[in-house]
């Protein structure tokens, strides 16, 4: 069993929709959480990151984590055929320098 | 330019030739990592460099892969020997310090054994 597990996808949305993405992980000393958005033939780019629970606000993104019950979310208003991308989950403790990727959501956006 | 630049973009290799993949972080940037990508995966860690020290390891699949940073700055990433498994992105990224809140990655170098 994979550290951290994430539905592959793909998951197509009409524009406007509210996107929720999650993951699940098995570690629980990891302590900070990041999601990473990634075009093809791209690098992954960093859109959230969060320490420990709680909740992060930015623009149209809102990303959570659930500590106790080992789950984080990112959640997209108001979607745009823009954010059609492959998301991606990561995740690390506080002793080690790695980030463990999830294997990626694709998400597609329909005009 | 102001971000990570990996290069060659693509690299056609044939099964049992050598490979070198070159990453050039952002300025100043203490930490470089190395991770391989393959399609329809997520990233997965290769290697980490701390300046000039490679501090992690773990994730070389053989010792067909090495990586080097000999002046802190640019970085190699070495397969020997390529065999067909070895197609992937391979991903280069550098960050401030320890990575703590993520890392700025380069566009990947894309490998195809043949």
């Amino acid at each position: 069993q994979k550290e951290v597990e994430q539905d592959p996808g793909p998951l197509s949305v009409p524009e406007g929709a509210i996107v929720s993405l999650n993951c699940t992980y098995s570690n629980s000393a990891f302590q900070y959480f990041m999601w990473y958005r990634q075009y093809s033939r791209k690098g992954p780019e960093l859109l959230m990151y969060t320490y420990s629970s709680g909740n992060k606000e930015d623009g149209r993104f809102t990303a959570q984590v659930d500590k106790s019950s080992k789950y984080i979310s990112l959640f997209i208003r108001d979607s745009q055929p823009s954010d059609s991308a492959t998301y991606l989950c990561a995740m690390r403790d506080s002793s080690a320098s790695k980030i463990i990727f999830g294997s990626g959501t694709r998400l597609s956006i329909r005009p | 330019g102001a971000g990570v630049s990996q290069s060659p973009r693509y690299k056609v290799a044939k099964r049992g030739q050598d490979v070198a993949l070159r990453c050039d972080p952002i300025s100043g940037h203490v930490s470089l990592f190395w991770y391989q990508q393959a399609l329809g995966q997520g990233p997965e860690f290769l290697t980490y460099f701390q300046n000039e020290a490679q501090l992690d390891k773990s994730g070389l699949p053989s010792d067909r892969f090495f990586a080097e940073r000999p002046e802190g700055s640019v970085s190699t990433l070495k397969i020997q020997r390529t065999q067909q498994e070895d197609s992937a992105v391979y991903l280069c990224a550098s960050s401030l310090e320890d990575g703590n809140y993520g890392y700025t990655f380069g566009s990947g170098t894309r490998l195809t054994v043949v």
